[in-house]
């Protein structure tokens, strides 16, 4: 159980150009999501927080203009990058939490979406 | 505010060899700790966590994780690696929340297991 899918597994697109990334809980339902951004040879970052039906809180830096999230489902959540230049080309990663209760929720990761922008 | 700082980019070691991956963090507030595993192509995978009690860990492939408070440290032991062990780790701590549990990561070590 606590499968978490992203589509597409990698995507390329020209300058300018606005690319949307899948997040999926398949077998619970999810009500906070999260995004994370892996350069190269370099650890996570967080991007942003997801919780259903509401506005996602955006981490400091990260412009909540140039990457639209959407959570409009337990089990689905979206990641737009609008615009996307070549210094946007990295690795999102999505990951489900699937309570909210105190102390700890375990979050589980989806495998990942390359994306390079040429 | 959270930092986590993973003293070593790389660690080289021959099959079944010991190996310690070292993991030190920063912060005004308890935290967890997790260790996540991230083998090619693939996502990450929680290893091991630490949310109270012992402060000994262990996963079910063999490795574990002492919580050091007044080091502050969360250090990733194996007495013995298989060549399937090669995979980055990643060092994580979660601050105690009210149900939100972010993550911050270290930027992670490499482990290649040589035969």
């Amino acid at each position: 159980g606590a499968v978490v899918s992203q589509h597409p597994s990698w995507v390329i697109c020209k300058s300018g150009t606005s690319v949307k990334i899948e997040c999926r809980s398949l077998d619970f339902q999810a009500t906070t999501m999260f995004w994370y951004r892996q350069f190269p040879k370099q650890s996570l970052m967080l991007m942003a927080t997801s919780n259903e039906g509401s506005k996602a809180t955006y981490e400091q830096g990260v412009e909540k203009d140039k990457f639209l999230i959407n959570h409009a489902s337990l089990t689905l959540s979206t990641l737009t990058v609008t615009s996307a230049h070549p210094e946007d080309s990295s690795f999102y990663i999505c990951s489900a939490q699937r309570g909210r209760w105190r102390g700890h929720n375990e979050q589980f990761f989806g495998p990942g979406t390359r994306l390079t922008v040429l | 505010a959270q930092s986590v700082t993973q003293l070593d980019s790389q660690v080289p070691v021959f099959e079944e060899a010991p190996v310690e991956l070292r993991c030190n963090y920063s912060s005004s507030v308890s935290v967890y700790l997790f260790w996540y595993v991230q083998y090619p192509n693939q996502g990450l995978q929680l290893l091991l966590k630490y949310l109270s009690g012992s402060t000994l860990v262990e996963s079910i492939n063999g490795f574990e994780a002492e919580f050091n408070k007044s080091q502050t440290s969360f250090h990733l032991r194996k007495p013995s690696v298989h060549i399937s062990d090669t995979a980055e780790y990643f060092c994580a701590v979660s601050p105690f929340s009210g149900g939100y549990n972010k993550l911050i990561f270290g930027a992670g070590t490499r482990l290649a297991v040589h035969p």
